[in-house]
């Protein structure tokens, strides 16, 4: 398996832009998570879906952010409109487990907001 | 006060060392216990996971958990060069999805 893919790998946009970043889980895994980090607080989970339904979303920043997974093999991560703390790298992960303990990264989308 | 602490580092050993990584937590009630390493523009990868209390050993890498004292570590032996990384640990409560991750030690491993 390819593991989980994410793009664009870097996204440079200006505040007040629209940013889609965009994720494809390893397949069979039934757990997708949004991650994102930064120096200052570190890795941070905005989002998680079971089964392409979204169980908690408590840790998505304001309404700026949205998520979709409208499918078992595809999620979104929207922002709208951009700001420059939003400046942040940010990951996909998912899982197979029930419990999902053992997470499975992507590589990151680096956003960079001026 | 954060649920779970890491030192930072940055941790510089030799080649061939012994490294002891830990973290301390708050929240009696996280039941899953994981190290993550993370390699410079690269996503975290899953080292080992642990439930509940007790030793897990995988080659070079051994993982403790000590829920009395809420203190977790990670040792690497005979540490190489591309054990150069910052390592993560990861908590979680049972049934919830969520893991809290501290913010990482910066390990490098000089030859």
């Amino acid at each position: 398996d390819a593991g989980v893919i994410q793009s664009p790998r870097h996204e440079v946009t200006e505040m007040g832009q629209e940013v889609t970043l965009r994720c494809k889980p390893i397949s069979g895994h039934d757990y997708l998570f949004w991650y994102r980090q930064t120096m200052m607080r570190g890795l941070e989970l905005l989002i998680y879906f079971n089964n392409n339904v979204p169980i908690d979303d408590s840790g998505m920043p304001e309404d700026r952010f949205s998520a979709k997974m409208p499918n078992a093999s595809f999620s979104t991560l929207k922002i709208q409109p951009s700001e420059p703390r939003d400046s942040a790298v940010y990951f996909c992960a998912s899982s197979e487990d029930r419990e999902g303990e053992k997470l499975f990264f992507g590589s990151g989308t680096q956003l960079s907001v001026l | 006060q954060k649920e779970v602490e890491q030192d930072p580092g940055p941790l510089s050993v030799p080649e061939g060392a012994i490294v002891s990584l830990n973290c301390t937590y708050s929240n009696s009630a996280f039941q899953y216990f994981m190290w993550y390493r993370q390699y410079s523009r690269k996503g975290p990868e899953l080292l080992m996971y642990t439930y509940s209390s007790g030793n897990k050993e995988d080659g070079r890498f051994t993982a403790q958990v000590d829920k009395s004292s809420k203190y977790i570590s990670l040792f690497i032996r005979d540490s190489q060069p591309s054990d150069s990384a910052t390592y993560l640990c990861a908590m979680k409560y049972i049934n919830a999805g969520k893991s809290t991750f501290g913010d990482g030690t910066t390990l490098t491993v000089k030859p």
